[in-house]
Order: C-alpha cells, then structure tokens, then sequence
C-alpha cells in the first residue's frame, strides 16, 4: 500500500536559516508527489508537484524540492526562512485510483524563531 | 479566482444531531473530494465524487454520507454525530488534467 512518511513532526528555525523537511514514500512505481502548506486557519496551499523530468522542481515562495528515487524521498528545502514560513506542511503522493486520492504524511509543523 | 467554500468554519454540536457540512467549487471539476484531518494522521480521505450523482466511499467512511446533485456542490453529512468525528474536515476539488487539489478553508468541527 502507497504510504508518506514525515519523520519530522517539529522543527523549528531561525528566521534567515536554510529549512529542508523529510518525506519519504513508499509505492511501487514512479509517483506524483506533492507538498502542500497549511498556515493557521487556513486551508492546504499547494507549494510544489513533481511529475516527471528535471528531479528538482521550483515551487511558490522560494521553495524547491528533490525528487531522489534511489533514497524514495521528496525533501522540501528553503534556502532562508521568513517568519511568514510558520505553517504546517504535508507531503503527499496519488493520486490513486477512481478516488483521485492523495495519501499524506503526517505533517512537520515548523516554527520559526525571531 | 478559482474557489473551494465551506460553510460553517467552525461548529460545536452535540452527539446525534445531524448536521451538514457544505462545499461549494467554482471550476466546473468532475472529482471532489472530502478528508478529516486529525494530530498526527495527516489527512484521510472521507468520500469522494467522481461527477453528479456518483460518489464512493474513501478509507473513513462510517459515520458519514454524501450527496452530489449538482456538480459545484458537495456536501457532507453527519446523520448523528459523535465525538469521534470531532476533526478538521477539508473539501477539495480535483483538476484531473494537472493533478491538482484544491482545498477548502476547512471545518472545525467539536462534538460534545
């Protein structure tokens, strides 16, 4: 069965540092992978997709992510944090089947320190 | 602007009175979707609807039911809630030529 793994659940950051987040799959062939952003009271944003191609795919506010498929992972990186970046932030792979559904992990919360 | 609402935001009820959840998109999407988000699961998916008058079961799906009877809307409902179902619900309407989610402002729901 398809799966995510966050295996960060906190971190937190000092605003100007480099932020990379942990995400890893598991699923049997090449999936579509996702990262999305939920800030406080607010709906999931999405950040950033990969699809296919080029392993590292630009996202919105400054984000990228490296798709490795030898390690199964799909690491969310930040080279500098603002204090806008505190927010929760989900891996997900899918989507599957007639459902269109997309498995997440269990979300990393990230705080960011002044 | 592309747009997912949900009505109410927020809720605090009691165990077995029935109550709905609506969802409302604005693109015209076949699939939509709903999840309840709980600390440390992430989200899981409830029901989902592939077009009007279609709609299955997800991975969670007792307690709740759904209807389509118009494409734009989706709601979700709870025949006699209990505390269990005390969660974040998120709609999402599915572009299925780029993949993409979009999610509603979500739910808070409290069941007492």
């Amino acid at each position: 069965a398809q799966s995510v793994t966050q295996p960060d659940i906190h971190i937190t950051v000092s605003e100007g540092a480099s932020l990379e987040l942990r995400c890893n799959y598991s699923y049997g062939a090449t999936p579509y992978l996702f990262w999305y952003v939920q800030s406080p009271g607010q709906g999931l944003q999405l950040l950033l997709k990969y699809f296919s191609g080029d392993t590292l795919v630009q996202g919105i506010k400054g984000f990228e992510a490296e798709f490795k498929r030898s390690q199964s992972s799909f690491n969310l990186r930040k080279p500098s944090v603002h204090w806008s970046d505190a927010a929760e932030y989900f891996c997900a792979v899918g989507p599957f089947g007639g459902a269109q559904k997309l498995v997440f992990g269990q979300g990393t919360r990230l705080t960011i320190n002044p | 602007e592309a747009q997912v609402t949900q009505n109410p935001r927020y809720l605090i009820t009691v165990t077995g009175k029935k109550l709905t959840v609506t969802c409302s998109q604005n693109m015209n999407h076949e699939y939509m979707s709903w999840y309840r988000q709980d600390p440390g699961l992430g989200l899981r998916q409830i029901y989902y609807s592939m077009n009007v008058e279609v709609t299955d079961k997800g991975d969670v799906p007792e307690g709740y039911k759904v209807s389509r009877k118009e494409k734009r809307n989706f709601p979700l409902i709870l025949e006699s809630p209990s505390p269990n179902q005390t969660s974040l619900y998120f709609c999402a309407s599915i572009a299925r030529e780029s993949y993409e989610q979009y999610f509603g402002p979500g739910t808070r729901l409290t069941v007492t």
